[in-house]
């Protein structure tokens, strides 16, 4: 049973560039949320995605966008990308928008210089 | 004040000791409630959740709840240095989205 899976593992990037994370959802699962988390902190909520549209989102500017597909697999875009944005980006499944737990991938570390 | 606040550490406990974690959350309206454990360098893992009042154990570990105090704890029984990791507290409120503590630091000394 193939858990949640992120690629690239790791990216590197110059500032104002644009990137995209990649993200595919634990089997049965059909709901993808997206976090970042900085060095030393807790990951911080950016977006969910059901039914291919966007639920919810956290205090993220809209040079952060996604988008999900009909096999509920995810994307994150990041556009002019800021050094600020150097983290661990992490997607995260769970099954419907309810109260299931999330199950999260192992991430991508971005690093924009 | 944090929506969902945790004592960031580094908490030190001796093996075989129990360790206490704690977490509070700001949002009454929270209905879940979840403990993921976080290697260095490592994504969270789900360790438990909980979702009314009271105990929830499960093997070493016991989640407890107390929705008038806001307050949700961890308790790791018989420590051993692998429970060495930062302990993410989460918490769903009435918006559905999950949100997380900074994190507690913990360190089984041998």
């Amino acid at each position: 049973d193939a858990g949640v899976t992120q690629s690239p593992t790791h990216l590197i990037k110059t500032r104002g560039q644009q990137v995209t994370l990649r993200c595919s959802p634990k089997s049965g699962h059909d709901t993808v949320s997206w976090y970042q988390q900085a060095l030393g902190q807790g990951p911080q909520f950016i977006f969910q995605y059901y039914e291919e549209e966007e639920r919810q989102r956290g205090n993220f500017p809209d040079r952060f966008s996604g988008h999900q597909f009909p096999n509920y697999s995810s994307e994150l875009n990041v556009n002019a990308l800021l050094l600020g944005d150097s983290a661990l980006y992490l997607c995260a499944s769970s099954k419907g928008v309810g109260n299931s737990p999330l199950h999260f991938g192992n991430g991508t570390r971005l690093t924009v210089t | 004040q944090k929506e969902v606040e945790q004592n960031s550490g580094p908490l030190s406990v001796p093996e075989g000791a129990i360790a206490s974690l704690n977490c509070t959350y700001s949002d009454r309206g929270s209905q879940s409630f979840f403990w993921y454990r976080q290697y260095s360098g490592k994504s969270p893992e789900l360790i438990m959740s909980i979702y009314s009042n009271g105990d929830k154990e499960d093997g070493r570990f016991t989640a407890q709840l107390n929705k008038a105090s806001q307050y949700v704890s961890l308790l790791i029984r018989d420590s051993q240095p692998s429970d060495s990791a930062t302990y993410l507290c989460a918490v769903r409120g009435g918006a559905q989205k999950l949100v997380f503590g900074q994190g507690t630091r913990l360190t089984i000394n041998p």
